[in-house]
């Protein structure tokens, strides 16, 4: 159990363009989802949690209006990059949990590669 | 800021030979976690660690949680060319959900 699909898994696109990231829990409910961006070879950065119905709580230097969360239900979190740029290819991970204490552990997605050219 | 310094960064070994992975911390984090990465791929968790001097073992790989809960290690027997991977220690500070990542160590095991 407690599978989370993320989507696309690679995207390409040119620059100036949207692109919106899926983050669903497939078999469980998750009250709260974690984005995070990981550069080649690095550790995984935490950009911003999200929880059901409410705003996004973005990490200290991620832009907000850059980087859209959205968490419109119990199984479903999107991240959108807004107008995208090459500094934005990254790889891009979600993580969902059945709530956002750290009492209940998060199961991560497979993660999305984005490449903006 | 909660920091979780991991080391070495990068390990290239023998096929055979023992290592071990180092996570420290000047903070007391109420769980540490450990994760392995393969590239294109999202983090697969190994273990939990919640108990201050916690052992656990995951057939030759063995894990410690420091008695004061700021430090963890991941000792690995015997390696394989199977164990090479990305691997991650992430901690939960207090109660905030947060997992605070390790910077990654990198290991590439040679047969």
């Amino acid at each position: 159990g407690a599978v989370v699909s993320q989507h696309p898994s690679r995207v390409i696109c040119k620059s100036g363009t949207s692109v919106k990231i899926e983050c669903r829990s497939l078999d469980f409910q998750a009250t709260t989802m974690f984005w995070y961006r990981q550069f080649p070879k690095k550790s995984l950065m935490l950009m911003a949690t999200s929880n059901e119905g409410s705003k996004a709580t973005y990490e200290q230097g991620v832009e907000k209006d850059k980087f859209l969360i959205n968490h419109a239900s119990l199984t479903l979190s999107t991240l959108t990059v807004t107008s995208a740029h090459p500094e934005d290819s990254s790889f891009y991970i979600c993580s969902a949990s059945r709530d956002g204490t750290g009492n209940q552990p998060q199961h991560f997605g497979d993660g999305t590669r984005l490449s903006i050219l | 800021t909660q920091l979780l310094e991991q080391s070495p960064q990068f390990l290239s070994i023998q096929e055979g030979e023992n290592l071990t992975v180092y996570c420290n911390s000047s903070s007391v984090f109420s769980s540490l976690q450990w994760y392995r990465q393969e590239p294109g791929e999202g983090p697969v968790l190994l273990v939990t660690v919640v108990t201050g001097g916690e052992v656990k073992k995951l057939k030759r790989l063995t894990f410690q949680f420091g008695d004061a809960r700021k430090d963890s290690s991941l000792h690995i027997t015997a390696a394989q060319p199977g164990d090479t991977g990305l691997y991650l220690c992430a901690g939960v500070p207090g109660n905030t959900g947060k997992l605070i990542f390790g910077q990654g160590t990198t290991l590439q095991v040679k047969p």
